[in-house]
């Protein structure tokens, strides 16, 4: 069955960088979710999206954008990056009617340096 | 204020039985996940109760208490491959916000 897909899986960039994170939710999964896990911790909500519009938004730092495109594709933007940013970041895809079973993909690996 | 409280580590051994519990606090409250994580890995759901009573999916089974806000993950036959760490999350209303909130995860440590 097909999955969640991120890209890239690892990305190292350097402080004051930006950085575009892609992800490819599952066919047919109408709602897309961002996010951030830092070691140790738990993932934190970023921002979540419903038929291309934000639905919901969480502890997303302004420096952060994030949208959904026609083909339902999202992509995470992160400008001016900071240490503090180097984190798993996960894009997870559910339908509406069973936003609490939501599939997570394997993540990108950002480190800031 | 949104919170769930777990245990942050539990160790057992392989073959026995090991419940995780999760308490929440939330403003509105529309069931409550489980997920586990490997290290390294990406979260994946193992459970949800939207209503009271006892969930079962093989050798994994949920439990929720509305009125307790209290919930618990029952893991029977422990294998060592459920070495894992286990969040609990609460979608905390059902109509304005998608978004789960997860608690900070107990890491269980199955011992042969």
């Amino acid at each position: 069955a097909a999955g969640v897909i991120q890209s890239p899986r690892h990305l190292i960039k350097e402080k004051r960088e930006t950085a575009t994170l892609k992800c490819y939710p599952i066919p047919r999964h109408d709602t897309v979710y961002w996010y951030q896990q830092g070691p140790g911790q738990d993932p934190q909500f970023l921002i979540s999206f419903y038929e291309k519009m934000q639905s919901d938004k969480g502890s997303i730092p302004d420096r952060f954008s994030a949208q959904q495109f026609s083909d339902y594709h999202s992509e995470l933007n992160m400008s001016s990056l900071e240490l503090g940013d180097s984190a798993l970041y996960f894009c997870a895809s559910s339908s509406l009617t069973s936003t609490y079973e939501q599939y997570f993909g394997p993540g990108t690996r950002l480190t800031v340096t | 204020g949104q919170s769930l409280e777990q245990p942050s580590e539990v160790t057992a051994v392989e073959g026995a039985i090991v419940q995780i519990n999760c308490t929440y606090q939330t403003s509105g409250f529309y069931g409550l996940s489980w997920y586990q994580q490997h290290d390294g890995g990406a979260p994946t759901f193992l459970s949800y109760n939207g209503l009271d009573g006892l969930e079962e999916t093989g050798r994994f089974s949920s439990f929720l208490s509305r009125s307790d806000s209290y919930g618990y993950l029952l893991l029977q036959e422990l294998q060592m491959k459920d070495s894992a760490s286990y969040f609990c999350a609460v979608r905390a209303t059902r109509d304005s916000s998608y978004k789960l909130i997860f608690g900070s995860g107990t890491r269980l440590l199955v011992r042969p």
